[in-house]
């Protein structure tokens, strides 16, 4: 299977403690974005990496959660002090993305998410 | 920024009839329009998308229309099946006019469609 892959598929842990996830994207996509989704909701745009840089984050992206993308390949989400309201799927997606100044939009893979319970 | 509107938030169908999804966007400089299906603990999955260059778009039983003016886009799915059940997103992208801009998605808040056999 080559789509979007994200590890683990289910984490639960207490209230406190730090998570990571894991992200890999489809191997020639060179842009890769974070979301979340709450139950019954449309998933909320996070953060996006185009190669190794990051260069957006959301407002919903507060001081306790960051990412990674060293090389340009897998990415990681970080989350610190988990809270109760952390709970939720955590999404990645990639796409492919060139480099002229003006660009259009290129359709997004999902990985199929990892589930935040906590505790 | 961007807001997506989508109605209804569920639907249900008889087997072999059409479902129509609808939805409403914010921002006049949104150019892209996909649509993802995902079922219950899978992935969201992209059935069809849509630039605001062009009016409809058709992929067999999925055909998707666009009305700038408005602002809204539509999905339609004709003779629906049973494995058609799942939730449908549409979201909504900005054009990309700066080198790295992110096209992120604004995605509505989901419609249930249930196809009865």
């Amino acid at each position: 299977d080559t789509g979007v892959s994200q590890d683990p598929r289910h984490k639960i842990t207490k209230r406190g403690q730090n998570v990571t996830f894991r992200c890999d994207p489809i191997s020639e996509h060179n842009r890769l974005y974070w979301y979340r989704q709450t139950l019954g909701q449309g998933p909320e745009f996070l953060t996006y990496f185009q190669n190794e840089a990051q260069l957006e984050k959301s407002r919903l992206l507060s001081d306790r959660f960051s990412a990674e993308r060293p090389k340009g390949s897998f990415s990681t989400l970080e989350i610190q002090r988990t809270e109760q309201g952390d709970s939720a799927m955590y999404l990645c997606a990639s796409s492919l993305g060139g480099t002229a100044t003006v660009i259009n939009n290129q359709p997004q893979h999902f990985g199929d998410g990892t589930r935040l319970s906590i505790l | 920024g961007e807001n997506v509107e989508q109605h209804p938030s569920t639907l249900s169908v008889q087997e072999g009839d059409s479902a129509v999804i609808k939805c409403t966007y914010s921002d006049s400089a949104s150019n892209y329009f996909p649509w993802y299906k995902q079922e219950l603990g899978k992935r969201p999955q992209l059935i069809i998308d849509i630039r605001s260059n062009v009016g409809e778009k058709k992929d067999q039983r999925i055909a998707v229309t666009l009305n700038k003016t408005a602002k809204h886009f539509s999905l339609h799915i004709t003779e629906t099946q049973p494995e058609d059940s799942a939730v449908y997103f549409c979201a909504a992208s900005h054009p990309l006019v700066v080198r790295g801009g992110a096209n992120n998605l604004f995605f509505g808040t989901g419609t249930r469609l249930t196809v009865i056999p």
